[in-house]
């Protein structure tokens, strides 16, 4: 069984430029999860999908990322502008059914570092 | 709100000692538990679950964690460890019912000397 694929691995930009990040989940997970893992602390829930539709997205800054999940498969989420407090690890995880009830599947994470 | 505890954020043991890594969480309703690890280079993973009955519960890798309703806790263990439980472990916490969030701690790096 194939995992969660997340890309690119890493990525290196400057502040007040933007970044996106790519996550396609295990086949058949309905729940798709976005964290963020900062150096030393442990991951982050930003926004959780069911299908298409978001579930919780209450520590999302809205004001600068933005996440899809278009037709309830592939996930992409993107900062617009960066500010250095981004840099950090951005992990996508699935699940079949709500977290639980079911073990989420993390990916690979993306790397992502702001000058 | 809702937190969890990790005391030790980096543990240093020869190999066969015995390892016991604490978690205590915030919360005084129904819980689910989890331990997660990372090894070098690799996805996070669990390791074990707690939803209910048996307060010991099993996981992979010859490690254990125990409920304690009664004192938050959730401690990971094993009798013996090996090089390769080398990895960052991660307790994590959801309250069921409320939402389907799950609350990490910050993690412990386990460094086992061979």
């Amino acid at each position: 069984e194939a995992g969660v694929a997340q890309s690119p691995r890493y990525k290196i930009i400057e502040k007040r430029q933007s970044v996106a990040f790519w996550c396609n989940p295990i086949s058949g997970h309905a729940t798709l999860y976005w964290y963020q893992q900062i150096l030393g602390q442990g991951p982050k829930l930003l926004i959780q999908f069911q299908n298409n539709g978001v579930v919780d997205d209450s520590q999302l800054p809205k004001d600068r990322f933005s996440a899809e999940r278009l037709k309830g498969v592939d996930s992409t989420l993107k900062i617009q502008p960066a500010k250095l407090e981004d840099s950090a690890v951005y992990l996508c995880a699935s699940s079949v059914v709500e977290a639980h009830y079911n073990e989420q599947f993390f990916g690979p994470g993306t790397r992502l570092t702001v000058l | 709100a809702q937190s969890v505890s990790q005391h030790n954020h980096h543990v240093i043991l020869s190999e066969a000692a015995s390892l016991e890594l604490g978690c205590n969480y915030s919360y005084g309703g129904t819980v689910n538990l989890f331990w997660y690890v990372q090894y070098p280079g690799q996805h996070l993973q669990l390791l074990l679950k707690y939803f209910s009955g048996d307060p010991l519960v099993k996981g992979i890798k010859g490690f254990e964690a125990e409920f304690i309703k009664s004192k938050f806790s959730f401690n990971l263990r094993k009798p013996s460890v090996q090089w390769s439980d080398t990895a960052e472990y991660f307790c994590a916490v959801n309250v069921r019912g409320r939402d389907d969030k799950i609350i990490f701690g910050k993690g412990t790096r386990l460094h086992i000397l061979p």
